[in-house]
C-alpha cells in the first residue's frame, strides 16, 4: 500500500525567503506525484503534478518541485515566499484504479506561517 | 467554466441521523470521487466513480455509501452518524487522459455532528 510523509507539521518563514516542504513517499510502482494547497476553509488547489520526465516540475505561483527516486521523494520549493503563501500544503501520491484514473494517498499535510 | 460544485457548503446534525452530500462534476469529466479530511489531517479516500460505476472503495464502514448519476453527478450518503463523522467532504473529478489523470476538488461540504 502506498504511503506519505510529510515530516513538518508546521514551518515559519519570512516573506521574501525561501521554503522547502518535504516529501517522502512509499509506493510500489513509478507514482504518481501531486502538491495541493489548501487555503482555510477551502478545498484543495493543484500546485503541480509529476508523471514522468524531467525530475523537476514547474508549478503555479512560483513553486517547482523536484522528484528523487533515489530517496523517495518530492519536496516543493519556492525561491521567496509571499504573505499569500500562507496556507497548508498537502502531497499526495496516486495510485492507479483499472480504468477508472488515480486514487491519491495524502500526507498530513504543512502548515505554512508567512511573518511579515 | 464552473468548476466543481459542492452542496451543502455546511450542514449540522446529530448522532444517527442520515445525511446526503451532492456533486457536480467539471463539464466533460466522468470520473467523480470522494474523500473525507478530518480536521487536522490530510484528505482520506472514500470512493471512485466512473461511469456510474464504482471503481474503488477506501476502508470506510458501509455507513458510507455513493452513487454516480447519468449525468455524471454524484451523491455521498452517510447512515447512522457517528461524532467522528464530523470532517470536509471533498468531492473531486477528473478526465481520464493515458490513465494518468489530476483531480480537480470541489469547495467541500463541512459535516458536523453533535
Amino acid at each position: 500500500a502506498q504511503s506519505v510523509t510529510q515530516p513538518d507539521i508546521h514551518i515559519t518563514v519570512s516573506e521574501g525567503a525561501s521554503l522547502e516542504l518535504r516529501c517522502n513517499y512509499s509506493y510500489g510502482a513509478t507514482p504518481y506525484l501531486f502538491w495541493y494547497v489548501q487555503s482555510p476553509g477551502q478545498g484543495l488547489q493543484l500546485l503541480l503534478k509529476y508523471f514522468s520526465g524531467d525530475t523537476l516540475v514547474q508549478g503555479i505561483k512560483g513553486f517547482e518541485a523536484e522528484f528523487k527516486r533515489s530517496q523517495s521523494s518530492f519536496n516543493l520549493r519556492k525561491p521567496s515566499v509571499h504573505w499569500s503563501d500562507a496556507a497548508e500544503y498537502f502531497c499526495a501520491v496516486g495510485a492507479l484504479i483499472k480504468a477508472a484514473g488515480n486514487k491519491l494517498t495524502f500526507g498530513g499535510g504543512t502548515r505554512v506561517l508567512v511573518k511579515p | 467554466d464552473a468548476g466543481v460544485t459542492q452542496s451543502p457548503t455546511h450542514l449540522i446534525k446529530t448522532r444517527g441521523q442520515q445525511v446526503t452530500l451532492r456533486c457536480s462534476p467539471i463539464s466533460g469529466h466522468k470520473s467523480v470521487s470522494w474523500y473525507q479530511q478530518v480536521l487536522g489531517q490530510g484528505p482520506q479516500f472514500i470512493f471512485q466513480y466512473y461511469e456510474k460505476e464504482e471503481r474503488g472503495r477506501g476502508n470506510f464502514p458501509d455507513r458510507f455509501s455513493a452513487r454516480q448519476f447519468p449525468n455524471y453527478s454524484s451523491e455521498l450518503n452517510v447512515n447512522a452518524l457517528l461524532l467522528g463523522d464530523s470532517a470536509l467532504y471533498l468531492c473531486a473529478s477528473s478526465s481520464l487522459v493515458s490513465g494518468a489523470n489530476v483531480l480537480t476538488f470541489g469547495a467541500g461540504s463541512r459535516l458536523t455532528v453533535l
